[in-house]
């Protein structure tokens, strides 16, 4: 099993360009996150998901959207970059709700300039 | 905002010496985790605790939860150098399936 693969690991995007990351599980898990993570603010939840077909904002969804049109796969899109989305995001599955735990992809640095 | 905030945000020990890290959170919760993170790479689990346990371990992890003082801490004893890395507690709000995660401690451990 690879468990949770997150692509690209890196990219160099310009102020204004678009992209999609993707997030990729093989563990038949219901529930998905999107993450970010900047230095000394830990992981902020962009948006999440809870099955197939559905998305949900999180704390920080301004400036991205999201797509869960497969079980196991959750795509984060950003339509029109800027450098406060500078970060390193991850991706993040679990099984079901309540006494599980959530396994993560190993991160997509993504750098706007 | 974020649901946990992780206490200190730094900690320097010598090898063999024990690390306690402290967590608190906002709202009520069904239950409280721990997760390592290595530079550089992803988020690994550690140890859950439910709401209505007060104490947990696992191995050299000794994890604990005051509900009444919504915190945990986590005990690591007899540390090692390769226990080098940051710590974050995370929580499942209760009725909410947001897993919301504090700002972490980054532990280093001194050989």
């Amino acid at each position: 099993n690879a468990g949770v693969t997150q692509t690209p690991k890196f990219r160099v995007l310009k102020t204004g360009q678009s992209m999609t990351l993707l997030c990729a599980q093989d563990m038949n898990h219901e529930y998905m996150y999107w993450y970010r993570q900047d230095p000394g603010m830990g992981l902020r939840l962009i948006h999440y998901s809870v099955g197939e077909g559905t998305t949900a904002k999180g704390e920080v969804p301004d400036g991205y959207n999201v797509s869960r049109l497969k079980k196991q796969n959750f795509l984060l899109g950003l339509e029109s970059a800027a450098p406060s989305q500078t970060s390193v995001y991850f991706c993040a599955s679990k099984e079901v709700q309540g006494l599980t735990e959530a396994f993560f992809g190993q991160g997509t640095r993504l750098t706007v300039v | 905002s974020q649901q946990g905030e992780e206490d200190p945000q730094a900690l320097s020990i010598q090898e063999g010496e024990n690390a306690t890290m402290n967590c608190s959170y906002k709202t009520s919760i069904n239950n409280l985790q721990w997760y390592r993170q290595n530079s550089g790479r992803g988020l690994v689990h550690l140890i859950l605790i439910r709401s209505n346990e007060r104490e947990k371990h696992s191995g050299r992890l000794r994890v604990t939860l005051d509900t009444s003082k919504k915190s945990s801490s986590l005990l690591i004893t007899a540390s090692r150098a390769a226990d080098t890395a940051s710590y974050f507690c995370a929580s499942n709000g209760a009725g909410s399936y947001q897993l919301t995660f504090g700002k972490g401690t980054k532990l280093s451990v001194i050989p």
